[in-house]
């Protein structure tokens, strides 16, 4: 899957508690993207990253924050997750000019 | 900002038929189209792309055709296979360097 995993691939945490969702690359690629699917709204941008320190919100990105300390790591934290906060997330890296390509994603669940 | 439209939003064809899924895109400045495919439990894949300079591309089975001038492009499958069957998303963008909008999705079934 283009050298991407993230981790851990499925979550169950309780309203109130921050959780922390870790992208990482092999590829070397300057972009970075976190992405929420669920039902009936495909998929949608919650922040991304177009280099180290660099980044900036999506659609989607209250109640989320990014870091980006290494080219490799792209961290999404929910400070203090919320049950609509439950979903599926999807980290997605591209190079300059170049097709995104996804990872697996985490599947989250927020009780 | 971008906003796309995806339809149908489900699908059903028997095996050996067509299938064709239509977006429509907001912002006349767009210039990249891809098209991905969703296996279950997996993250989207890309199949096809086309860019605006293009009006339609083929790749074996699978076609893109992009209307500038009405804002939509669509996705065409040929001879669809069981193994077609999946969620398909299209997107747009500004530019390769602007992040993806993507339409809601379209779950496919190929009927055997």
């Amino acid at each position: 899957d283009a050298g991407i995993t993230q981790s851990p691939r499925h979550k169950v945490t309780e309203t109130g508690t921050p959780v922390t969702l870790r992208c990482h690359q092999t590829e070397n690629h300057r972009y970075m993207y976190w992405y929420r699917q669920d039902p009936g709204h495909g998929l949608r941008l919650i922040h991304y990253s177009y280099g180290v320190k660099d980044t900036d919100k999506g659609e989607v990105s209250d109640g989320y924050s990014v870091s980006r300390s290494k080219t490799e790591d792209f961290l999404l934290t929910l400070e203090s997750a919320t049950s609509s906060q439950t979903s599926v997330y999807f980290c997605a890296i591209r190079a300059e000019i170049s097709p995104l390509h996804f990872g697996n994603g985490t599947r989250l669940t927020v009780t | 900002g971008e906003n796309v439209e995806q339809h149908p939003s489900t699908l059903s064809v028997q095996e050996g038929d067509s299938a064709v899924i239509k977006c429509t895109y907001s912002d006349s400045a767009s210039n990249y189209f891809p098209w991905y495919k969703q296996e279950l439990g997996k993250g989207p894949q890309l199949i096809i792309d086309i860019r605006s300079n293009v009006g339609e591309k083929k790749d074996q089975r699978i076609a893109v055709t992009l209307n500038k001038t009405a804002k939509h492009f669509s996705l065409h499958i040929t001879e669809t296979q069981p193994e077609d069957s999946a969620v398909y998303f299209c997107a747009a963008s500004l530019s390769g360097n602007t992040p993806l909008v993507f339409g809601k999705g379209t779950r496919l079934s190929v009927i055997a």
